[in-house]
Formats: structure tokens, sequence, C-alpha cells
């Protein structure tokens, strides 16, 4: 079955520092690779997306590139700041004959928390 | 879009004891999905709606949990004969599919369960 696997946390940063979380999946066919985030307090938010191989997601700062000969989807921010500090999740969602049912695999989620 | 809302945020309930949630979506969406997630685990997928229509149950979703979309707008989720392993967070989201295209989850804030 489908599956997504995330780096252990939790990450500690200071501010201004580079990001990496790894995020690496197995699935048949082409999934859509995703990055939400769920800040303290709130519901998932979807960060970043990529939908075919070499795609490049990005969002206030974050990338992650949809890399198919690696099965990964890490995501990297050059610059930290404290309010990025909630918990990361990367998804799958496997499409089928170009349609896209919608139905998400997560990992386990990495808290990241940035210190000033 | 007020975005997804879920009732209630939080219920502790006795072992044994029914329950039901809310999830109201955004309103033009037509698809709603029902996720789980428990401490230091990202969502699992457990159901989801196109309209009014219940397209595809889990495995993880027992006998004892029933959901349900009865004008394609909101969904209930009921669980009967609660457990102790049923304390989780009960994510909704919604999101609007056309022809084969499908928008991102917008999810909600969950309902967290406890069973004592």
């Amino acid at each position: 079955g489908d599956s997504v696997t995330q780096m252990e946390g939790p990450v500690t940063l200071s501010e201004e520092a580079f990001l990496t979380i790894n995020c690496t999946y197995t699935a048949t066919g082409y999934p859509s690779l995703f990055w939400y985030v769920q800040y303290p307090g709130e519901g998932l938010q979807l960060l970043l997306k990529a939908t075919k191989a070499d795609d490049k997601g990005s969002n206030k700062g974050f990338e992650a590139t949809y890399r198919k000969e690696t099965t990964s989807f890490h995501l990297e921010k050059g610059s930290v700041q404290v309010s990025d500090s909630a918990v990361y999740f990367c998804a799958l969602n496997r499409n089928a004959g170009g349609t896209s049912y919608g139905k998400l695999t997560f990992g386990q989620g990495t808290i990241l928390t940035v210190h000033p | 879009d007020t975005g997804v809302s879920q009732n209630p945020r939080h219920k502790i309930t006795k072992r044994g004891q029914n329950v039901t949630f809310r999830c109201d979506p955004i309103s033009e969406h037509n698809r709603l999905y029902w996720y789980r997630q428990t401490l230091g685990q990202g969502p699992e997928f457990l159901t989801y709606f196109q309209n009014e229509a219940q397209l595809e149950k889990s495995r993880l979703l027992s006998d004892r949990f029933s959901a349900e979309r009865p004008k394609g707008s909101f969904s209930t989720l009921e669980i009967q004969r609660t457990e102790q392993g049923d304390s989780a967070m009960y994510l909704c989201a919604s999101s609007f599919v056309w022809q084969d295209q499908i928008s991102p989850l917008h999810f909600g804030n969950g309902t967290r369960l406890t069973v004592t």
C-alpha cells in the first residue's frame, strides 16, 4: 500500500537557520505530493504541492521538489522564523487515470520549534 | 469562505456510550472526508462522500462507526459503544471536484474525543 515516511523529530532551530525536513514515499503510479502545516491550536493547512515529477511547489519561503527517481519530496526553507514553529506533514494523493481521489496518505509529522 | 466547521471541539465520554460529531464543510464543496489522528501520528483516512453518496470506507472504520451526509451538505460521524481506543482527534475536510480535477483539501480544527 501507499506510505509516507518523514524524518524523525522534533527539530529545533535558531531563527534564520536553514531547514530541511525529509520525506520519502512509496506508491503505485504517479501520486501528487503535499506538505501540510498545523500551527498550534489550528487545523491542517495546505502549505505547498506538486503534481508531477520535477515540479517544485513553493509558498511562504518554503520549497519542495518532486523527485521521482528518489521518491522524495523534501521540504526546505532558507531562513526560518519563530512563526514557522508548527507540525509539518508530508502527504500523497494517489492519482488514477488522471483523476485525483483526494484520499490522502500522511506521514507521521515533524515538530519544528524555532527559537529567537 | 467561512472554512470547515466541526462541533464539538472536545468530547469526553465514558466507555460504552455513543457519540456523534458534526462537520459543516465549505458551502460550495461537494466532497467531504473524515480522518482520524492519534497522538504523534498523521491523520488516517476513514471515509468520504461525494454529495450525499458515501463512496469509500476504510477498513479502519469498524461496524461501530457510521457516517452520513443526508443532504449533501453537513455530515455526522457516530461512534457506538465507544472504546478507549477510539480516543483521538477526528478531522473533517472538504474539497470541490469538477470532472477529473479536485481542489486541495480544506481541514477543520477537529473534534477531540476522550473515552474514559
